[in-house]
Protein backbone atom coordinates (compact mmCIF):
# COMPACT_ATOMS: atom_id res chain seq x y z
CA UNK A 1 0.00 0.00 0.00
CA UNK A 2 1.41 3.81 -0.87
CA UNK A 3 2.39 5.32 2.34
CA UNK A 4 2.18 9.05 0.52
CA UNK A 5 0.26 10.76 -1.99
CA UNK A 6 1.27 13.38 -3.78
CA UNK A 7 -1.23 16.14 -5.15
CA UNK A 8 -1.55 17.56 -7.84
CA UNK A 9 -1.67 14.33 -9.48
CA UNK A 10 -0.20 16.83 -12.69
CA UNK A 11 0.90 20.14 -13.14
CA UNK A 12 1.71 22.12 -16.26
CA UNK A 13 3.59 25.31 -15.91
CA UNK A 14 5.59 28.24 -17.85
CA UNK A 15 9.16 28.06 -17.80
CA UNK A 16 10.29 30.57 -15.07
CA UNK A 17 7.17 29.88 -12.95
CA UNK A 18 7.69 28.01 -9.60
CA UNK A 19 6.24 24.55 -8.73
CA UNK A 20 4.77 23.44 -5.66
CA UNK A 21 4.27 19.89 -5.19
CA UNK A 22 2.19 18.56 -2.44
CA UNK A 23 2.41 14.86 -0.27
CA UNK A 24 0.70 13.55 2.76
CA UNK A 25 1.78 10.47 4.39
CA UNK A 26 0.16 8.54 6.90
CA UNK A 27 2.22 7.26 9.99
CA UNK A 28 4.81 8.99 12.36
CA UNK A 29 8.14 8.48 9.97
CA UNK A 30 11.55 9.13 10.51
CA UNK A 31 12.48 11.20 7.48
CA UNK A 32 10.87 12.28 4.09
CA UNK A 33 12.65 12.13 0.84
CA UNK A 34 11.75 13.83 -2.84
CA UNK A 35 12.94 11.97 -5.40
CA UNK A 36 12.61 12.82 -9.75
CA UNK A 37 12.07 10.17 -12.22
CA UNK A 38 12.27 11.24 -16.09
CA UNK A 39 10.28 9.05 -18.84
CA UNK A 40 10.25 5.67 -16.87
CA UNK A 41 13.53 6.07 -16.21
CA UNK A 42 15.32 5.17 -12.84
CA UNK A 43 14.68 7.61 -10.26
CA UNK A 44 16.97 10.27 -8.89
CA UNK A 45 17.37 11.39 -5.26
CA UNK A 46 16.80 14.82 -4.28
CA UNK A 47 16.95 16.24 -1.01
CA UNK A 48 16.44 14.08 2.22
CA UNK A 49 14.38 15.53 5.87
CA UNK A 50 14.43 14.38 8.67
CA UNK A 51 11.60 14.22 11.21
CA UNK A 52 13.21 16.94 13.65
CA UNK A 53 13.79 19.96 10.13
CA UNK A 54 10.79 21.84 9.00
CA UNK A 55 12.28 22.99 6.28
CA UNK A 56 15.57 22.35 3.97
CA UNK A 57 17.13 23.69 0.76
CA UNK A 58 19.16 22.44 -1.83
CA UNK A 59 19.81 25.09 -4.79
CA UNK A 60 16.27 25.59 -6.72
CA UNK A 61 14.73 23.06 -4.23
CA UNK A 62 13.01 23.65 -0.85
CA UNK A 63 11.31 21.59 1.08
CA UNK A 64 9.20 22.02 4.48
CA UNK A 65 8.00 18.95 6.67
CA UNK A 66 5.10 19.21 8.89
CA UNK A 67 5.25 16.27 10.92
CA UNK A 68 2.12 17.54 12.96
CA UNK A 69 0.32 17.54 9.62
CA UNK A 70 2.00 14.49 8.40
CA UNK A 71 2.52 16.93 5.32
CA UNK A 72 5.42 17.82 3.11
CA UNK A 73 5.90 20.16 0.08
CA UNK A 74 8.42 20.92 -2.68
CA UNK A 75 9.08 24.04 -4.50
CA UNK A 76 11.15 24.17 -7.25
CA UNK A 77 11.65 27.95 -8.29
CA UNK A 78 12.35 29.28 -11.79
CA UNK A 79 11.72 25.98 -13.49
CA UNK A 80 13.10 24.90 -16.51
CA UNK A 81 11.95 22.45 -19.79
CA UNK A 82 14.36 20.40 -17.52
CA UNK A 83 12.91 19.90 -14.73
CA UNK A 84 9.60 18.04 -17.04
CA UNK A 85 9.58 14.71 -14.77
CA UNK A 86 7.74 13.13 -12.28
CA UNK A 87 7.98 13.83 -8.68
CA UNK A 88 7.87 11.28 -5.55
CA UNK A 89 8.03 11.84 -2.38
CA UNK A 90 9.23 9.07 -0.08
CA UNK A 91 8.91 7.98 3.47
CA UNK A 92 10.86 5.62 6.13
CA UNK A 93 9.41 4.61 9.39
CA UNK A 94 9.60 2.27 11.81
CA UNK A 95 11.92 0.14 11.95
CA UNK A 96 14.35 -1.06 8.87
CA UNK A 97 14.84 0.82 5.72
CA UNK A 98 12.28 0.21 3.43
CA UNK A 99 11.24 3.53 1.47
CA UNK A 100 7.95 3.66 1.06
CA UNK A 101 6.75 5.80 -2.33
CA UNK A 102 4.13 8.10 -2.90
CA UNK A 103 2.16 7.88 -6.09
CA UNK A 104 3.59 10.65 -7.98
CA UNK A 105 3.23 14.31 -9.16
CA UNK A 106 3.42 14.17 -12.82
CA UNK A 107 5.07 17.74 -13.78
CA UNK A 108 5.32 19.60 -17.14
CA UNK A 109 7.16 22.43 -18.29
CA UNK A 110 6.47 24.00 -20.89
CA UNK A 111 8.36 26.70 -22.64
CA UNK B 1 32.44 6.49 -9.88
CA UNK B 2 30.25 3.72 -11.77
CA UNK B 3 26.34 3.99 -10.40
CA UNK B 4 24.01 1.30 -9.70
CA UNK B 5 24.14 -0.80 -12.68
CA UNK B 6 21.10 -3.40 -13.69
CA UNK B 7 20.99 -6.16 -16.68
CA UNK B 8 19.34 -6.50 -19.00
CA UNK B 9 17.80 -2.95 -19.49
CA UNK B 10 14.76 -4.81 -21.57
CA UNK B 11 13.42 -8.42 -21.40
CA UNK B 12 10.74 -10.15 -23.08
CA UNK B 13 9.55 -13.69 -21.88
CA UNK B 14 7.00 -16.22 -22.57
CA UNK B 15 4.06 -16.49 -19.88
CA UNK B 16 4.98 -19.80 -17.61
CA UNK B 17 9.17 -18.80 -17.81
CA UNK B 18 11.14 -17.70 -15.30
CA UNK B 19 13.13 -14.56 -15.64
CA UNK B 20 16.45 -13.14 -14.02
CA UNK B 21 17.26 -9.57 -13.67
CA UNK B 22 21.02 -8.59 -12.20
CA UNK B 23 21.81 -5.05 -10.17
CA UNK B 24 25.35 -4.15 -8.86
CA UNK B 25 25.05 -1.53 -6.58
CA UNK B 26 27.69 1.46 -5.64
CA UNK B 27 30.36 0.72 -4.33
CA UNK B 28 30.51 0.36 -0.76
CA UNK B 29 26.48 -0.03 -0.92
CA UNK B 30 25.87 -3.04 1.56
CA UNK B 31 22.11 -3.10 0.82
CA UNK B 32 20.10 -3.18 -2.15
CA UNK B 33 16.42 -2.79 -2.74
CA UNK B 34 14.16 -3.99 -5.58
CA UNK B 35 10.95 -2.25 -6.34
CA UNK B 36 8.27 -2.74 -9.61
CA UNK B 37 7.16 -0.55 -11.30
CA UNK B 38 4.10 -1.44 -13.07
CA UNK B 39 1.65 0.94 -15.11
CA UNK B 40 -1.08 2.99 -12.91
CA UNK B 41 0.58 1.01 -9.33
CA UNK B 42 3.20 3.69 -8.40
CA UNK B 43 6.74 1.76 -6.97
CA UNK B 44 6.02 -1.29 -4.90
CA UNK B 45 8.67 -2.37 -2.32
CA UNK B 46 9.60 -6.17 -3.37
CA UNK B 47 12.70 -6.71 -1.42
CA UNK B 48 15.84 -5.49 0.72
CA UNK B 49 18.76 -7.04 0.62
CA UNK B 50 21.61 -6.31 3.69
CA UNK B 51 24.54 -7.99 4.27
CA UNK B 52 23.89 -11.15 2.38
CA UNK B 53 20.54 -11.43 4.15
CA UNK B 54 17.04 -10.83 3.06
CA UNK B 55 15.82 -8.36 5.36
CA UNK B 56 12.35 -7.17 4.55
CA UNK B 57 9.87 -8.21 1.85
CA UNK B 58 7.19 -6.62 0.05
CA UNK B 59 3.45 -8.00 -0.44
CA UNK B 60 4.45 -10.41 -3.38
CA UNK B 61 3.98 -13.65 -4.02
CA UNK B 62 6.63 -16.40 -2.98
CA UNK B 63 7.41 -16.62 -6.64
CA UNK B 64 9.20 -13.72 -6.18
CA UNK B 65 12.64 -14.35 -5.43
CA UNK B 66 16.36 -13.05 -4.91
CA UNK B 67 19.51 -13.11 -3.30
CA UNK B 68 22.83 -10.93 -2.29
CA UNK B 69 26.06 -12.21 -3.54
CA UNK B 70 29.21 -11.53 -1.29
CA UNK B 71 30.01 -8.64 -2.98
CA UNK B 72 26.89 -7.36 -2.32
CA UNK B 73 25.06 -7.63 -6.11
CA UNK B 74 21.76 -9.04 -6.39
CA UNK B 75 19.80 -11.24 -8.26
CA UNK B 76 16.01 -11.01 -8.65
CA UNK B 77 14.09 -14.26 -9.64
CA UNK B 78 10.35 -13.91 -11.14
CA UNK B 79 9.37 -17.35 -12.14
CA UNK B 80 6.04 -18.83 -13.34
CA UNK B 81 5.77 -15.56 -15.24
CA UNK B 82 2.44 -13.79 -15.66
CA UNK B 83 1.06 -11.21 -17.90
CA UNK B 84 0.63 -8.74 -14.86
CA UNK B 85 4.42 -9.10 -13.95
CA UNK B 86 5.26 -6.76 -17.09
CA UNK B 87 6.55 -3.82 -15.66
CA UNK B 88 10.00 -1.67 -14.39
CA UNK B 89 12.03 -3.26 -12.26
CA UNK B 90 13.87 -0.78 -10.26
CA UNK B 91 17.16 -1.90 -8.21
CA UNK B 92 18.75 0.53 -6.00
CA UNK B 93 21.74 0.59 -3.02
CA UNK B 94 22.23 2.54 -0.48
CA UNK B 95 24.79 2.77 2.79
CA UNK B 96 24.14 0.76 5.40
CA UNK B 97 20.69 0.97 7.75
CA UNK B 98 19.87 3.42 10.45
CA UNK B 99 17.27 5.50 11.80
CA UNK B 100 17.78 8.41 9.67
CA UNK B 101 18.49 5.97 6.45
CA UNK B 102 19.82 7.53 3.81
CA UNK B 103 19.05 7.98 0.21
CA UNK B 104 18.78 5.58 -2.12
CA UNK B 105 21.01 5.80 -5.21
CA UNK B 106 19.07 3.83 -8.37
CA UNK B 107 19.55 2.37 -11.78
CA UNK B 108 18.02 2.78 -14.86
CA UNK B 109 15.51 -0.35 -14.54
CA UNK B 110 15.04 -3.42 -16.26
CA UNK B 111 11.41 -3.32 -18.70
CA UNK B 112 10.25 -6.97 -18.10
CA UNK B 113 7.03 -7.63 -21.18
CA UNK B 114 5.38 -11.00 -20.60
CA UNK B 115 4.08 -11.90 -23.47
Amino acid sequence: SQQGEEDPQALSIQEGENATMNCSYKTSINNLQWYRQNSGRGLVHLILIRSNEREKHSGRLRVTLDTSKKSSSLLITASRAADTASYFCATLYGGGNKLTFGTGTQLKVEL
Amino acid sequence: EAGVTQSPTHLIKTRGQQATLRCSPISGHTSVYWYQQALGLGLQFLLWYDEGEERNRGNFPPRFSGRQFPNYSSELNVNALELEDSALYLCASSLATGTFGYGYTFGSGTRLTVV
